[in-house]
């Protein structure tokens, strides 16, 4: 298996411009998660759907901040407009219910430069 | 809710040397404890988890991790570490009954030096 896939890997944009993140989970897994991490906060979880459905959303920083996973094999987070405070590594993992491994696994993630 | 603590951000050690790296864990309800391991410019990999059983469990690369509920402890060991050992390490917790949702310390960044 490939694993979780994220693009693109590195982004630079200037502030007030639409950025969107894209995750391909791991065939057959029915849980996502998109996280962000920075030095001053570390590694936060901003959502996760189970069966493509958005179950909790509490750690979306904001309303420019938006995600969606419109079919099991894709989701896509979008800051709409981005601000240099959104600069941060993301990262997108994937789980499988069925199992109760209860482990995640994570994609490389995509660095996030807004200047 | 969970909320973990690790209480070390650095640790520097000597190729071959015994490693700790400490957690600790708080909640009000039974909770799966977990260690995530983060090498540069990755994503994170898991090392080892505990869902019930015995309180020592091993993982993958020669490390495990001891379960104590009265200190709410999930330490990390490792006896002898390697170069390739250096990474940041992550612990985690989840509640039993919300399994989804980890919650991450904010690391512990290992060194290993030769």
């Amino acid at each position: 298996d490939a694993g979780v896939i994220q693009s693109p890997r590195h982004e630079v944009t200037e502030m007030g411009q639409e950025v969107t993140l894209r995750c391909k989970p791991i065939s057959g897994h029915n849980s996502l998660f998109w996280y962000r991490q920075t030095m001053m906060r570390g590694l936060e979880l901003l959502i996760y759907f189970n069966n493509n459905v958005p179950i909790d959303d509490s750690g979306m920083p904001e309303d420019r901040f938006s995600a969606k996973m419109p079919n099991a094999s894709f989701s896509t987070l979008k800051i709409q407009p981005s601000e240099p405070r959104d600069s941060a590594v993301y990262f997108c993992a994937s789980s499988s219910l069925s199992t109760s491994s209860y482990e995640q696994y994570f994609g490389p993630g995509t660095r996030l430069t807004v200047t | 809710a969970q909320s973990v603590t690790q209480l070390d951000s650095q640790v520097p050690v000597f190729e071959e040397a015994p490693v700790e790296l400490r957690c600790n864990y708080s909640s009000s309800v039974s909770v799966y404890l977990f260690w995530y391991v983060q090498y540069p410019n990755q994503g994170l990999q898991l090392l080892l988890k505990y869902l019930s059983g015995s309180t020592l469990v091993k993982g993958i690369n020669g490390f495990e991790a001891e379960f104590n509920k009265s200190q709410t402890s999930f330490h990390l060991r490792k006896p002898s570490v390697h170069i390739s050992d250096t990474a940041e390490y992550f612990c985690a917790v989840s509640s039993s009954y919300n399994t989804d949702k980890l919650i991450f310390g904010t690391g512990t960044r290992l060194q290993v030096f030769p």
